[in-house]
C-alpha cells in the first residue's frame, strides 16, 4: 500500500563503485523527482521527470543519471561514487493540474548512501 | 536570486502555541509549502498558501504575507508527536521549490 517506495533504504559503498536506487509509486501521478538531502538537511531537487521531459538540474554532476522505465518509476544511477555523495536521497512524486494548483509533493521514505 | 530563511531551531512546551516564521526574497512566486520532518524519515505535507492570509487545518495553520516576503506555521496544543523538523518552501516562477533547511522543534513536557 506504501504510494512512493524506494530501495534499497540504506546503502554503504566504497568510493569508485557504481550504485542505483530503486523508486516506485502507485499513486497514478505523472511526474517524479530525485532530491538529494545533506547533513545541513537542505533539499536540493536533482530531476524530475514526466511522461515527456526529463528536466536536469545543471549543478548534478552527470555521474548520476535517471532512468525511467515507465511513468510509475523512476531509478536513479550513480557511477564512480565520490565521498560528498554521501546523503539521504528521496524520491518523490506530484500530480500537476490539481484542483487547488499545489502540486503536492509525496516523497519515499528516502536512501541513506554512506560513501567510504 | 532566491533565498529562505528560517530559525534553526525552537523549542516549546506540550500543550503550548508555537510559530514558526519563514522569511524569503524571490523574484517569482507561486505559492508557498509548509512541510513536516520527522528525524529519518520523508517530508509531509501540511499547507499551502498562494494567496495572503490565514489557513487552518486543525491544529496547524499557516500564513502568508507577499508584500513581506512572510509566511509562518502556527501550531496549538503542542504534543510531543509534534517533533519534527518543519521545512519551508518556495514555488518559483518556474514552479520549481526551492526549500529552506528547516526548523527543528523539540517539545518539552
Amino acid at each position: 500500500d506504501t504510494a512512493v517506495s524506494q530501495t534499497p533504504k540504506y546503502l554503504v559503498t566504497q568510493m569508485g563503485n557504481d550504485k542505483s536506487i530503486k523508486c516506485e509509486q502507485n499513486l497514478g501521478h505523472d511526474t517524479m523527482y530525485w532530491y538529494k538531502q545533506d547533513s545541513k538537511k537542505f533539499l536540493k531537487i536533482m530531476f524530475s521527470y514526466n511522461n515527456k521531459e526529463l528536466i536536469i538540474n545543471e549543478t548534478v554532476p552527470n555521474r548520476f543519471s535517471p532512468k525511467s522505465p515507465d511513468k510509475a518509476h523512476l531509478n536513479l544511477h550513480i557511477n564512480s561514487l565520490e565521498l560528498g555523495d554521501s546523503a539521504v536521497y528521496f524520491c518523490a512524486s506530484s500530480q500537476e493540474g490539481s484542483e487547488t494548483g499545489a502540486n503536492v509533493l509525496t516523497f519515499g521514505a528516502g536512501s541513506r548512501l554512506t560513501v567510504l | 536570486g532566491q533565498n529562505i530563511d528560517q530559525p534553526t531551531e525552537m523549542t516549546a512546551t506540550e500543550g503550548a502555541i508555537v510559530q514558526i516564521n519563514c522569511t524569503y526574497q524571490t523574484s517569482g512566486f507561486n505559492g508557498l509549502f509548509w512541510y513536516q520532518q520527522h528525524a529519518g524519515e520523508a517530508p509531509t505535507f501540511l499547507s499551502y498558501n498562494v494567496l495572503d492570509g490565514l489557513e487552518e487545518k486543525g491544529r496547524f495553520s499557516s500564513f502568508l504575507s507577499r508584500s513581506k516576503g512572510y509566511s509562518y506555521l502556527l501550531l496549538k496544543e503542542l504534543q510531543m508527536k509534534d517533533s519534527a523538523s518543519y521545512l519551508c518552501a518556495l514555488r518559483d516562477s518556474n514552479y520549481q521549490l526551492i526549500w529552506g533547511a528547516g526548523t527543528k522543534l523539540i517539545i518539552k513536557p
